[in-house]
C-alpha cells in the first residue's frame, strides 16, 4: 500500500524565521512529489517534482527531491504570518489504471507568529 | 471557469439520507479525481475517471458510494444510506490530460458534509 508520512505534524515559529518541512514516500510506480498549501478548503500547487537532486524554487519557498532516500523537503524563508497553512505532500502514481493518483501525507500544520 | 467549482459548499443531511455533491472542472481537462478529507488528515483518494470512464474506483470504501461523469466534464458524487462516518470534505481535483502524468492536479474548494 503506498504511503506518504510528513514531519513534524506542527510547528510553531515567529515571523523571520526559517522552516524546513520533511516528507518521505513509498508509492508503486513513483513518477513525482507534489507539494500543496492548504489554508481553508482547497489544497493550491506549490511545486511538481521529478528529478532527483534539482531543487526548485518560488519566492521564498524552495523543493528538492532525493529519488534514492525517497525523500523531500520542502524549505521556506523569512517566513510571514500568511504562511501559516497546512503543507501537504503528495506522491503521484504513474502506472496502470491508477494513472496520477495522488497518495497524500496527513500535513504539517504551520504557524507563524508575528 | 477560472477554477474547479464545488457544490453545495456545505451539506448537513440526517443518518440514512442520500446525498448527491457536484464537481465542476476546469474547461477542457479530462482528468478528473474525487478525495475525501478527515480532520487532520491529508486527502484520500477516491475515484479517478479519465473522460467518462472511471479508470480507477480502488478508494471507494463501499458500494454506498458511487461517482459519475456523463458527458465527460460535471461529475457527481453520490451517497446512499450516509453514516456519520461518512462526514468529512469532499475534494475535488481536475487535471488536463492523466495521459501526461506530469501535469498537476487543481483543487475545488470542497464540499463539508455533516452527517447527523
Amino acid at each position: 500500500e503506498d504511503k506518504v508520512v510528513q514531519s513534524p505534524l506542527s510547528l510553531v515559529v515567529h515571523e523571520g524565521d526559517t522552516v524546513t518541512l520533511n516528507c518521505s514516500y513509498e508509492v508503486t510506480n513513483f513518477r513525482s512529489l507534489l507539494w500543496y498549501k492548504q489554508e481553508k478548503k482547497a489544497p493550491t500547487f506549490l511545486f511538481m517534482l521529478t528529478s532527483s537532486g534539482i531543487e526548485k524554487k518560488s519566492g521564498r519557498l524552495s523543493s528538492i527531491l532525493d529519488k534514492k532516500e525517497l525523500f523531500s523537503i520542502l524549505n521556506i524563508t523569512a517566513t510571514q504570518t500568511g504562511d501559516s497553512a497546512v503543507y501537504l505532500c503528495a506522491g503521484k502514481n504513474a502506472g496502470g489504471t491508477s494513472y496520477g493518483k495522488l497518495t497524500f501525507g496527513q500535513g504539517t500544520i504551520l504557524t507563524v507568529h508575528p | 471557469g477560472a477554477g474547479v467549482s464545488q457544490t453545495p459548499s456545505n451539506k448537513v443531511t440526517e443518518k440514512g439520507k442520500y446525498v448527491e455533491l457536484r464537481c465542476d472542472p476546469i474547461s477542457g481537462h479530462t482528468a478528473l479525481y474525487w478525495y475525501r478529507q478527515s480532520l487532520g488528515q491529508g486527502p484520500e483518494f477516491l475515484i479517478y475517471f479519465q473522460g467518462t470512464g472511471a479508470a480507477d474506483d480502488s478508494g471507494l470504501p463501499n458500494d454506498r458510494f458511487f461517482a459519475v461523469r456523463p458527458e465527460g466534464s460535471v461529475s457527481t458524487l453520490k451517497i446512499q444510506r450516509t453514516e456519520r462516518g461518512d462526514s468529512a470534505v469532499y475534494l475535488c481535483a481536475s487535471s488536463r490530460n492523466s495521459g501526461s502524468s506530469y501535469n498537476e492536479q487543481f483543487f475545488g474548494p470542497g464540499t463539508r458534509l455533516t452527517v447527523l
